[in-house]
């Protein structure tokens, strides 16, 4: 059964660096999104990817954040300067016929 | 804007017995999905279950089933026989049908589900 598959599961870095989250959606969905999840709160939206754009974005992601699908598998989310307050799982999912289906998550620690 | 609510930050349940868990919403569309997912220690997002707007019949899945009442915008969550497997959080959310939301999920602040043995 095809999955989406995110890497790493768990990363670690220092505040004001950058970090790039990967994650291979399943090969014939189109539209695609981020979620964060930070510790003890509830799921946000943070993107979402359509046709090699982004087609809506939330007040969370601003300038900080950028997506891509460079090679038209892999789906990137970059944070150019961390933050300790972005600490927190994120989530690729891709959009099937009905539901969403869910990468296992990233943990972003920033310290 | 739609919205979902969840008002049990914590359930607790004797394994083998039945608990549900409750989800209010509100959307002024018509068309729309729902879901359960189950998010267990490892924070994987894991579908439960689906319901459709369209669709009077509850969904079920084995153990789960729903309780969707559309003119109440409520869709609870059954559990019987609850097993040490299901502890876990639960989720509500909330799909438009239609494109304009770009089908963005919208969530419930989540119900910590506990078995006890």
């Amino acid at each position: 059964e095809p999955e989406v598959t995110q890497t790493p599961s768990h990363q670690v870095t220092q505040m004001g660096q950058e970090v790039i989250l990967r994650c291979v959606p399943i090969s014939n969905h189109l539209y695609f999104y981020w979620y964060r999840q930070i510790l003890g709160q509830k799921v946000e939206f943070l993107v979402s990817f359509y046709n090699n754009e982004i087609s809506e974005k939330s007040e969370i992601f601003d300038d900080q954040f950028s997506v891509e699908r460079p090679d038209g598998s892999n789906f990137t989310l970059k944070i150019r300067s961390t933050k300790l307050e972005d600490s927190a799982m994120y989530f690729c999912a891709g959009q099937g016929l009905t539901e969403a289906f869910f990468g296992q998550g990233t943990r972003l620690t920033v310290v | 804007a739609q919205t979902v609510t969840q008002s049990q930050p914590e359930m607790s349940v004797q394994e083998a017995e039945t608990v549900t868990l409750s989800c209010t919403y509100d959307t002024s569309e018509s068309d729309y999905y729902l879901f359960w997912y189950k998010q267990p220690p490892s924070r994987q997002m894991i579908l439960v279950i689906r319901q459709e707007a369209y669709k009077q019949q509850n969904a079920t899945e084995n153990r789960f089933s729903v309780n969707f009442q559309k003119a109440a915008k409520s869709f609870s969550l059954k559990i019987s026989d609850s097993q040490l497997g299901d502890a876990a959080m639960y989720f509500c959310a909330y799909r438009s049908a239609t494109y304009h939301s770009n089908y963005q999920l919208i969530w419930g602040a989540g119900t910590k589900l506990i078995i006890k043995p």
